[in-house]
């Protein structure tokens, strides 16, 4: 079957730098995703990694290792207004999205 | 953002109701999804429509039924619904249908119907 993998829930401290990681077990791969969704929101796009390696876009890097398997979403210098569930998904051979359930970052002064 | 719009935002209904949701978008895409979304659950799938043609049903129970009357809005007809079938319900839309192109298809969420089945 297929799978993704995420920490259900983090807890950081407002200014850190948290790192959420994604595992994932599919038939085939053809890119990841990874959105952020506030409560009661839509889920935003923040990133797509297709090749290896690191992609920055300003307080937000993601991650990607296909060789392994895995993927990860830095966030710095954090605020209070990222408090949210952030959600990785991969698009597989078929080029379905499967989606993990997402982690929920809390954010504390 | 208001590329994708959803009505309505909440909605309760008991199990012999009949309801629709309705989505909208703005961005000019092609393609629009209906997912499902449970606490602590993965985004389930439920139907994509290209270019207003069904091309995804994810063995999704006859009770829910899609429509997409054109390329910018698409409905979720619901009837004799389930109280384990309370759940956030979201839309999106993409440029193209990644099944068909490949490629950095991004979806774009509206904020969803929060579903309640008494």
């Amino acid at each position: 079957g297929q799978n993704i993998d995420q920490p259900t829930e983090m807890t950081a401290t407002e200014g850190a730098i948290v790192q959420i990681n994604c595992t994932y077990q599919t038939s085939g791969f053809n890119g990841l995703f990874w959105y952020q969704q506030h409560a009661g929101e839509a889920p935003t796009f923040l990133s797509y990694n297709v090749l290896d390696g690191l992609e920055e876009k300003g307080r937000f890097s993601s991650f990607l290792s296909r060789s392994k398997g895995y993927s990860y979403l830095l966030l710095k210098e954090l605020q209070m207004k990222d408090s949210a569930s952030y959600l990785c998904a991969v698009r597989d051979s078929n080029y379905q999205l499967i989606w993990g359930a997402g982690t929920k970052l809390i954010i504390k002064p | 953002e208001t590329g994708v719009t959803q009505t309505p935002r909440h909605l309760v209904m008991g199990m012999t109701n009949k309801k629709s949701l309705k989505c909208e978008q703005h961005l000019g895409h092609n393609a629009m999804y209906w997912y499902k979304q449970s606490a602590k659950k993965p985004l389930e799938l439920m139907f994509v429509y290209n270019f207003k043609e069904q091309t995804e049903n994810n063995s999704v129970p006859s009770r829910f039924s899609p429509e997409c009357p054109n390329s910018s809005h698409l409905f979720l007809h619901l009837h004799t619904l389930q109280p384990e079938d309370s759940a956030l319900y979201l839309c999106a839309s993409s440029p193209k249908f990644a099944g068909t192109s490949g490629g950095a298809d991004t979806q774009y969420f509206g904020p969803g119907t929060r579903l309640t089945v008494l």
